[in-house]
């Protein structure tokens, strides 16, 4: 029972790439969520999902996108990245009120 | 819309001293309360939690108390050690908006 996983661990970008961060769960939890973590900051909802085929903006989802998948996966997108998205971005589920975390994508944009 | 306000560190305890972090929230209808950490390098964790006023969560010899009247859910614990060491992020989750609000967390650091 892994919960809930995130690839890859680390990753340095150019500004003007795009890449995709990828988020599963063997949980089979509805909703999901995107957040990214900064120092000072705290955590900020990026987007999150609802279930299955629904998305919702969060509090910081500009430059960014999200695909759910299916019940399982639900992936974070940048289109053309840039240094003021350098951060830890962590994935997570929810059941009932308790949300359960990956252990997070450490991303740097150079 | 719901904010939480916790603490700022970082918070440095010698080993086996009383912690307290504060927290204070402000939320519309009865949201349930969280105390997360995240260790370092890691993803958070749930710590405990309380859903309705004057529960006490606990773990890990860590308590809270879900205080209504003074919107507060404060973090102790009455011996640190130093695998304690961590960031301790406060939230709340009001179900009708399927959201979770954290606090910007308090690194504590516990010295030997």
């Amino acid at each position: 029972n892994a919960g809930v996983t995130q690839t890859p661990k680390f990753q340095v970008l150019k500004t003007g790439q795009s890449m995709t961060l990828q988020c599963a769960q063997d949980m089979n939890h509805n909703s999901m969520y995107w957040y990214r973590q900064d120092p000072g900051m705290g955590l900020r909802l990026i987007y999150y999902s609802a279930s299955e085929g629904t998305t919702d903006k969060g509090e910081v989802p500009n430059g960014y996108n999200v695909s759910r998948l299916n019940k399982r996966e639900f992936s974070l997108r940048l289109e053309s990245a840039a240094p003021s998205q350098t951060s830890v971005y962590f994935c997570a589920t929810r059941t009932g009120n308790t949300q359960y975390f990956g252990p997070g994508t450490r991303l740097l944009v150079l | 819309g719901d904010s939480v306000t916790q603490m700022e560190g970082p918070v440095t305890l010698s080993e086996e001293a009383f912690l307290t972090i504060n927290c204070t929230y402000t939320a519309t209808g009865y949201p349930s309360l969280f105390w997360y950490v995240q260790y370092p390098g890691e993803g958070l964790q749930l710590l405990l939690k309380a859903t309705k006023a004057d529960d006490k969560g606990s773990n890990k010899g860590f308590e809270a108390t879900y205080r209504k009247e003074t919107t507060s859910f404060h973090l102790e614990k009455g011996s640190v050690q130093v695998s304690d060491s961590a960031v301790y992020f406060c939230a709340l989750f009001s179900g009708g908006y399927q959201k979770v609000t954290f606090g910007t967390g308090t690194k504590l650091q516990v010295i030997p």
